[in-house]
């Protein structure tokens, strides 16, 4: 099956440091989205990004399909934005989305 | 517009009992997928739902199963539980198909005992 892979696997930021996490994934894909998953579990959609590049807010998101990556800015973090980050893909021989391990982030005062 | 719902969201159970988990999807989403999530394996993929059918089931056993409404609200049911089964399970729903950009719900927390 696919390979999904994050880095890094932990980061700890200073309030208001900037970061790029980072996406590879082994084969073409129809889906990919970022999720932060907060601290009840819940899975907050961030992107929707098979390709091209989106902003929203200090977040922002580009996905360069034809090398198979995506990465994902978090600009002047916030202590709220702790938490893990998940990439998640959809083969497009496949039916169903594949998790990476996650990136796990904490944001200190 | 009203997101995944999903109950119980906590839930207790003793090994070989069986249990019911409930999903309701986004209004107007017909596609309901289930994702089961434990430290050691991470997120992994149970099953999707669309128009009442299974389209698709991941690597489980036969105690996992489901079903769809005609009002596409889901539901799973494990049967003979064991203490692997002790996970959060996610409920996610999509317009059409799982191509399309996927929600999440809450998740329901089973704990087996």
């Amino acid at each position: 099956g696919i390979q999904v892979e994050q880095s890094p696997p932990d980061l700890i930021l200073q309030e208001g440091a900037n970061s790029t996490l980072r996406c590879n994934f082994s084969d073409s894909v129809n889906n990919l989205q970022w999720f932060h998953q907060n601290p009840w579990g819940q899975l907050i959609n961030l992107f929707y990004i098979p390709s091209g590049t989106k902003q929203n807010g200090r977040l922002s998101a580009t996905t360069v399909a034809t090398e198979r990556y995506s990465l994902l800015y978090i600009s002047s973090s916030q202590t709220t934005d702790s938490g893990v980050y998940f990439c998640a893909v959809r083969p497009g021989s496949g039916y169903a989305l594949n998790f990476g391990k996650g990136t796990s982030l904490l944001v200190t005062p | 517009k009203a997101g995944v719902t999903q109950t119980p969201r906590y839930l207790i159970k003793t090994r070989g009992q069986q249990v019911t988990l409930s999903c309701s999807p986004i209004s107007g989403h017909r596609s309901v997928s289930w994702y089961q999530q434990t430290p050691g394996q991470g997120l992994q993929f149970l099953f999707e739902y669309f128009s009442e059918t299974q389209r698709n089931k991941g690597n489980f056993p036969g105690r996992f199963s489901g079903r769809q409404f005609s009002n596409s609200r889901s539901e799973m049911n494990v049967s003979t539980l064991e203490l692997g089964d002790s996970a959060l399970y996610l409920c996610a729903s999509s317009l059409v198909v799982s191509a399309y950009e996927q929600y999440f719900g809450p998740g329901t927390r089973l704990t087996v005992t």
